[in-house]
């Protein structure tokens, strides 16, 4: 079974400073992993993905996420935050068709993150 | 807007009742997922229909029931309703059956409150 933590519940960043939200995983088997954004009263929006090509991830929105294997990590980063970045942001991870999983998502519980002027 | 409509946006009833929840997938996709976002279980994967078949299920309580139409629209069918049923009720679409990499579209989701 696969499962993910994020660490932090709630993040508060000035505008302009670096983000990073913490995502850690579980998975018996070579995952893939997404970082999905919520606005409020929004449904979920794609940043990223790592499908196992490269490990560094560039998403939407200046965002990017490195997969480290030997700390199965996930972290997501970016480098100067915008009053816009206020949101709720969830790591999931999907198991490869070599799983019984198939599509199914699991996420992690979210963080908000919050941009101060 | 990603594609996917979810009607009604809104759902206000009562325990012990059932109600209905539609989700239309983005043109051309074949798969659509169902989730239940609530504070105490934040999002969980209920079920999983692919091209009119389910394909996998998850958390998804007796109670509850799902089903994907020939024009691939799907609805979810939430009976003896719960004051703990109450959650926003996602629908997301895919293209391909499953094979864990592809992007899952999200709809705006349904609020669903049980009094």
């Amino acid at each position: 079974a696969q499962s993910v933590t994020q660490l932090g519940s709630h993040v508060s960043v000035s505008e302009g400073a670096l983000v990073l939200l913490r995502c850690n995983y579980s998975s018996s088997v070579p995952p893939y992993l997404f970082w999905y954004v919520q606005y409020p009263n929004q449904g979920l929006q794609l940043l990223l993905k790592y499908t196992s090509a490269a490990t560094l991830v560039k998403g939407i929105n200046g965002f990017e996420a490195e997969f480290k294997k030997s700390e199965t990590s996930f972290h997501l980063t970016k480098p100067s935050a915008h009053m816009s970045d206020a949101a709720e942001y969830f790591c999931a991870v999907s198991l490869n068709a070599g799983g019984t999983s198939y599509g199914k998502l699991t996420f992690g519980q979210g963080t908000i993150l919050t941009v101060h002027p | 807007d990603s594609g996917v409509t979810q009607t009604p946006k809104h759902l206000i009833t009562a325990t012990g009742q059932r109600v209905t929840l539609r989700c239309s997938p983005r043109s051309g996709d074949l798969s659509v997922y169902w989730y239940q976002q609530s504070l105490d279980q934040g999002l969980q994967f209920l079920i999983q229909y692919y091209n009119g078949e389910e394909r996998a299920k998850g958390n998804i309580l007796e109670r509850f029931s799902a089903q994907q139409f020939p024009d691939l629209h799907s609805e979810l069918n939430l009976s003896s309703l719960e004051l703990g049923d109450s959650a926003l009720y996602f629908c997301a679409s895919s293209a391909s059956p499953g094979l864990g990499l592809e992007t899952q579209y999200f709809g705006p989701g349904t609020r669903l409150l049980v009094l």
